[in-house]
Formats: structure tokens, C-alpha cells, sequence
């Protein structure tokens, strides 16, 4: 089955606890890309890679770091976590960068930071 | 820059009720426009998209068209059904994927 796996779904941490929430995708996409999504703000992306060894800012990536060292893998770090970074993560995957392809999610990492 | 504006929510609809939710946006290039949707714990999903103006994208008997002139891609639905329920999201997309705020539809009974 085609899909985009995340690993944890739910995680409780402490601030300043290094963590990795993984991503992983079997539909050999291009293109992948990690969201937040926090009430009343939507949906915002956090880094996004358009290959391997391929990556760049999104609209909120103060916090985080990500590489993408294999096609099918994007892992999203927190050195050190925040209490404002507690959210709902996705991890979603594209066939490339082209506008006409939309994106396969994961199923979401709700990440608690106390 | 771009972005996507949705109706605000909740809506909320007998089964069998006739539904719209609007969205228009703003694109500074020529975008593709999806539509997402978000059941309860659960990641979001595809449910149509339109590359072209006047497209239509359709899905689960709901439809969108792709309307240039008006830079609008309203979600409608003939007949709702309590399993409809769920937040739907506008988005579109010329480089990244782009998501209007999403709009609660309840469908009760």
C-alpha cells in the first residue's frame, strides 16, 4: 500500500530533550515536506526537501532541523525542544516539486512538550 | 504572495442537505487548487484537484471547479452524509502546497 509512515504518533517530552519524529515514504517521491498544525493557524511548513541531500526552509523552521540522506527518509529533529513547539506534525510526500501533484500525508505525530 | 481564504465554520447540515464551502485565493503564478480533507485523528487526504481553469475535479460525489476569472474553487456536495463530517481544507499549490484554515462540516442525522 502507498503510504507515509510516522513514527511516533503521539510523544510527551520535556524541554530541552532531544528528539526525532521519522517519516518515511514507499512511493518513491521527490519531493518531501514536514507541516505543524496549530488551531486557529492552520497549517504551516516546517522544512521541505525536493531531493536527496536536498532541503530548505519553510515558513517556520526556527527549532527544527531535517535531512534527507534517503530517497524514502525525511526525519524532523528538535535539538531542543520548546513548549511552543507542542503541535501536530505531518509529514507529507510528493511524486516532485511540479504544481500539478498534490501531497500523501502521514497520520500525524501530536507532539507535547512540558 | 500566495494564499487560499475559506468560508469559516462550522457548518452545519442536515443529511441529504446541499453543500457549499468557498475558497478563493491569491496566486502570483499559475496554481494547481486541491481540496484536502481531515476526518477526526487523522492525517489529511486528497479528495480532488484541478490543474486547468475550468476544470472540474470531483471525488465521492463532490465537485470543484477551477474558476480563473473569479480565482475561486468552491467545494460542493449534492447530498451530505453524516459520514461527510470532517474539516476541509483549500489549498493550492505553484511551488509548495499552500492550505486555506480549514472549515468544520458537522452532518447530523
Amino acid at each position: 500500500e502507498a503510504q507515509v509512515t510516522q513514527n511516533p504518533r503521539y510523544l510527551i517530552t520535556v524541554t530541552g530533550k532531544k528528539l526525532t519524529v521519522t517519516c518515511s515514504q514507499n512511493m518513491n517521491h521527490e519531493y518531501m515536506s514536514w507541516y505543524r498544525q496549530d488551531p486557529g493557524l492552520g497549517l504551516r511548513q516546517i522544512y521541505y526537501s525536493m531531493n536527496v541531500e536536498v532541503t530548505d526552509k519553510g515558513d517556520v523552521p526556527e527549532g527544527y532541523k531535517v535531512s534527507r540522506k534517503e530517497k524514502r527518509n525525511f526525519p524532523l529533529i528538535l535539538e531542543s525542544p520548546s513548549p511552543n513547539q507542542t503541535s501536530l506534525y505531518f509529514c507529507a510526500s510528493s511524486l516532485s516539486g511540479d504544481r500539478n501533484y498534490g501531497y500523501t500525508f502521514g497520520s500525524g505525530t501530536r507532539l507535547t512538550v512540558v | 504572495g500566495n494564499s487560499v481564504t475559506q468560508m469559516e465554520g462550522p457548518v452545519t447540515l442536515s443529511e441529504e442537505a446541499f453543500l457549499t464551502i468557498n475558497c478563493t485565493y491569491t496566486a502570483t503564478e499559475y496554481p494547481s487548487l486541491f481540496w484536502y480533507v481531515q476526518y477526526p485523528g487523522e492525517g489529511l487526504q486528497l479528495l480532488l484537484k484541478a490543474t486547468k481553469a475550468d476544470d472540474k475535479g470531483s471525488n465521492k460525489g463532490f465537485e470543484a471547479t477551477y474558476r480563473k476569472e473569479t480565482t475561486s474553487f468552491h467545494l460542493e456536495k449534492g447530498s451530505v452524509q453524516v459520514s461527510d463530517s470532517a474539516v476541509y481544507f483549500c489549498a493550492l499549490r505553484g511551488g509548495k502546497l499552500i492550505f486555506g484554515q480549514g472549515t468544520t462540516l458537522q452532518v447530523k442525522p
